[in-house]
């Protein structure tokens, strides 16, 4: 079965620009992660969604935002973009949270 | 709140050797599960190894063990038989079960595997 995807994989941006990522989860999926790594902060955790629901939330700014849709896919968005955003942006989903959490292969985002 | 650590930023082990990375976390859920991913330079996170809080048993597979002490709370990843493949970063995880609390992460272990 097709696992998570995440387009685009790379992105460059300019600072001040907004930026929007992308994941579809596996089928059947309904809870879809999302989390920012960078080499000095580690993985962070920035917003779960269940069933279009925002479910939990990191400790971001407000310019960070998703949303999920009903077919699961998910989006999130990075208003007025800092040279301190540029991280790897990985998206999880899961079925349930005894099931494990499959990863997508991330978006390397730069701020220039 | 929930918080995983990982005391070994890096670790070094001879190819065919076993090998455990530590540990240890902090929650007040009563139910919740205990993750451990692998992260080789290409970015993607791989799924290794689950345990439940309540799982009698340790989990295994394959060459991944999981050395679950929960009065400790512990969950020691055991790789046997180490290969040069395994070099990565090593992260350890935890949800609730609930879903009430997100899956969060430790800082990670960098194994290398030496020839």
């Amino acid at each position: 079965k097709a696992g998570v995807t995440q387009t685009p994989r790379y992105l460059i941006k300019t600072r001040g620009q907004q930026v929007t990522l992308s994941c579809s989860p596996i089928s059947g999926h309904r809870s879809v992660s999302w989390y920012q790594q960078t080499p000095g902060q580690g993985l962070q955790f920035l917003f779960e969604y269940f069933s279009e629901t925002q479910r939990n939330k990191g400790n971001f700014p407000g310019r960070f935002s998703g949303r999920q849709f009903s077919n699961s896919r998910s989006e999130m968005n990075v208003s007025t973009l800092e040279l301190g955003d540029s991280a790897l942006y990985l998206c999880a989903s899961s079925f349930g949270t005894t099931y494990g959490y499959t990863f997508g292969s991330g978006t390397r985002l730069t701020v220039v | 709140a929930q918080k995983i650590t990982q005391t070994q930023p890096g670790m070094f082990v001879q190819e065919k050797e076993a090998v455990t990375l530590d540990c240890t976390y902090d929650t007040s859920d009563p139910s919740y599960g205990l993750f451990w991913y692998k992260q080789p330079s290409s970015g993607e996170m791989i799924f290794l190894i689950y345990q439940g809080s309540y799982d009698q048993q340790n989990a295994t597979e394959g060459r991944y063990s999981l050395n679950f002490q929960k009065a400790r709370k512990s969950a020691n990843l055991v790789i046997s038989a180490s290969q040069l493949g395994d070099s990565a970063m090593y992260f350890c995880a935890m949800s609730s079960v609930s879903g009430n609390t997100p899956l969060v992460f430790g800082k990670g272990t960098r194994l290398s595997v030496i020839a």
